[in-house]
């Protein structure tokens, strides 16, 4: 079983829509939580980073939150443009004895249609 | 500022054939390494990680090594390709504070590998 779950797998949304992707983890010790926004056949690019004391932040349309009791996250996008098609990735930094390790959720691709 | 490439950006390589993509990074030191495939479709599965020269984690068994012959140079090799080694492989970086926490993963463009 994935230690960081997404849901859903796939989402189509009309352009102008908003949309909320979600992000369940069971790994720990928890040291922060990223999610990322990867185009097709191109490299992830981060897009939020967030500690364990932190509940929500925005970059731009995008707002995450972090609710590290129920070890839960989400990604809302608002007013989606047709080129926030992309799959979107849930990170999770766990501590280990030698350093961070990065554990990525199986992601959720999203298609904005006009 | 610190930037990563990797290469070569797509690859068609018979079945049974050797396999060696590569990772460096510039403008850090003593960076976290990793490796990651992507599957058509699917998600990114961490491969190998590593947090210096010479000290690989393996997270799945495979027909994959990886190697960091320098501090900011990682290789991943393979003696014979499998068909089921075809997808997208991405390299990562991210630069590791003495207390254990460490910055955003910076990922390279990726090689796209198809095995026929």
């Amino acid at each position: 079983k994935n230690q960081v779950e997404q849901s859903p797998q796939s989402l189509i949304i009309l352009e102008g829509k908003n949309c909320t992707l979600q992000c369940n983890y069971t790994v720990s010790p928890f040291s922060n939580l990223r999610w990322y926004k990867q185009d097709t056949g191109r490299g992830p690019v981060s897009l939020t980073i967030m500690t364990f004391s932190e509940n929500t932040k925005s970059n731009g349309r995008y707002t995450a939150t972090l609710d590290a009791d129920t070890k839960q996250s989400s990604l809302h996008i608002t007013a989606s443009q047709l080129s926030d098609s992309a799959s979107y990735i849930c990170v999770v930094s766990v501590i280990r004895n030698a350093g961070n390790m990065l554990t990525f959720g199986g992601g959720t691709r999203l298609m904005v249609k006009p | 500022s610190q930037t990563i490439h990797q290469w070569p950006a797509t690859l068609v390589q018979p079945v049974g054939s050797p396999l060696s993509l590569e990772c460096t990074v510039e403008g850090t030191s003593n960076p976290n390494l990793y490796w990651y495939r992507q599957a058509a479709g699917r998600g990114l599965q961490l491969l190998f990680y590593s947090v210096g020269i010479g000290q690989i984690s393996s997270e799945v068994p495979q027909n994959l090594s990886a190697s960091r012959p320098q501090d900011r140079q990682f290789i991943l090799s393979s003696k014979k390709l499998l068909l089921s080694d075809s997808g997208f492989y991405l390299c990562a970086w991210s630069k590791r504070w003495p207390g254990g926490g460490d910055t955003e993963a910076f990922f390279g463009q990726g090689t796209r590998l198809t095995v026929v």
